[in-house]
């Protein structure tokens, strides 16, 4: 069982916008500002998409946004393409811990 | 090039050791935190651990306290995870990655976040 809890899977067609929560508590997310999101594709290494509830590192599209209210957190992809298809993982520090992850959600792009 | 190049992996008996190495290629290693986080096969990240830019600080997870060691080498740009007495519930991918530093006069505090990954090491703990 995850620290984090996300959705399983999320679904979308392109062109639409889709949301994926990751609820915490307040020992992580409720009490910092240290969020962060990843996107893993099959195969492949995490990238870092979001840090710092929704700030983008450099080279990562604008399409991609981060919000957070009180325990949760959301990640939120307009006009989905069909690249965007992947697991993604949120990410937060936790006091006593340092990093806690979501179980992570599998976006699937119709 | 931005690199981290992990190696090491194999399958190892429960109760055995094994060692991960991570090289770094690109970043300003010696000011970088550096992670190993892992994967088991069909699941999410666990973070296992962290050592500040200088070896001074290191955490760990609780589940892999008093039996994995995480330790620096600034002079060759490594890191590298020390994994003993190994059981099932360790097999998995495991990933090197940076958490990037802000400095405060002669120290690096480490975000909360990591920006630089490897493409990982298959550990798999079988008899």
């Amino acid at each position: 069982q995850s620290a984090l809890t996300q959705p399983a899977s999320v679904s979308g067609s392109p062109g639409q916008s889709i949301t994926i929560s990751c609820t915490g508590t307040s020992r992580d997310i409720g009490d910092y500002n240290f969020v962060s999101w990843y996107q893993q594709r099959p195969g492949r290494a995490p990238k870092l998409i979001l840090f710092d509830v929704s700030d983008r590192p450099s080279g990562i599209s604008d399409r991609f946004s981060g919000s957070k209210s009180g325990n949760t957190a959301s990640l939120t992809i307009s006009g989905l393409q069909a690249e965007d298809e992947a697991d993604y993982y949120c990410s937060s520090y936790r006091s006593g811990t340092i990093w806690v992850f979501g179980g992570g959600t599998k976006l699937t792009v119709l | 090039q931005v690199e981290l190049v992990e190696s090491g992996g194999g399958v190892v008996q429960p109760g055995k050791s094994l060692r991960l190495s991570c090289v770094a290629s690109g970043i300003t290693f010696a000011t970088s935190a550096m992670n190993w986080v892992r994967q088991a096969p069909g699941t999410g990240l666990e973070w296992v651990a962290i050592i500040s830019y200088d070896g001074s600080n290191k955490f760990y997870a609780d589940s892999v306290k008093g039996r994995f060691t995480i330790t620096r080498d600034n002079s060759k740009n490594t890191v590298d995870l020390q994994m003993d007495s190994l059981g099932g519930e360790d097999t998995a991918v495991y990933y090197c990655a940076r958490a990037p530093t802000w400095q405060q006069g002669d120290n690096y505090y480490y975000y909360y976040y990591m920006d630089v990954w490897g493409r990982g090491t298959t550990v798999t703990v079988s008899s």
